[in-house]
């Protein structure tokens, strides 16, 4: 069956611009939660979705936004980039969201900030 | 609040000994514990899920064992290859649907 799929896997932006990444969850999975990565902080929550609604939120400003469609692909929007918003981007597929059966994350989309 | 620590941060091994990854937790109140891989640049792989009931699961070589009342978890990989180098991290789920990651461990594994 297909993975988790990231779109897009690179993207370089200005300062100021705003970015949308896209991820498309393993088929039946209803929670989708997204996850930034870098070298200083390590792997940071963002926001988990679940049936179209965000049930859990991390911690970091509101310019990061997300929202989940009825097919649960979902999508994550920052505004405002900031040189600070460089870094991984991942997204993890879980059957509930409540990690039972474990998620799957998916390629990684990198978000590269001059 | 669940936190996760991984030692050591880094680890260099010649071809074919034994690895032993560790990960430690604070809330034993987990219901599973989660191995990964992660290649540089890449996602995550998920390579074992260890339910609270379990003592241990095993994949091939690789062997992850978890004991809630020390807060520990082992994943020991035997006869290390060179295309084992990369970076394992563990996760433990919190409250709020969420993973809490531990810092990673690097592996090199030398021919």
């Amino acid at each position: 069956k297909a993975g988790v799929t990231q779109t897009p896997r690179y993207l370089i932006k200005t300062r100021g611009q705003q970015v949308t990444l896209s991820c498309s969850p393993i088929s039946g999975h209803r929670s989708v939660s997204w996850y930034q990565q870098t070298p200083g902080q390590g792997l940071q929550f963002l926001f988990e979705y679940f049936s179209e609604t965000q049930r859990n939120k991390g911690n970091f400003p509101g310019r990061f936004s997300g929202r989940q469609f009825s097919n649960s692909r979902s999508e994550m929007n920052v505004s405002t980039l900031e040189l600070g918003d460089s870094a991984l981007y991942l997204c993890a597929s879980s059957l509930a969201g409540t990690g039972d059966y474990g998620y799957t994350f998916g390629s990684g989309t990198r978000l590269t900030v001059v | 609040k669940q936190e996760v620590t991984q030692i050591p941060a880094a680890l260099s091994v010649p071809e074919g000994e034994n690895l032993v990854l560790n990960c430690s937790f604070t809330d034993s109140a987990i219901y599973n514990l989660q191995w990964f891989r992660q290649d540089p640049g890449k996602g995550l792989t998920s390579l074992l899920l260890i339910q609270s009931s379990q003592r241990e699961q095993t994949s091939g070589r690789l062997n992850a064992s978890l004991d809630k009342s020390s807060g520990r978890s082992t994943l020991y990989i035997a006869a290390s290859q060179p295309g084992d180098s990369a970076t394992y991290l563990c996760a433990a789920p919190s409250r709020g649907n969420k993973l809490t990651f531990g810092g990673g461990t690097r592996v090199l594994v030398k021919p």
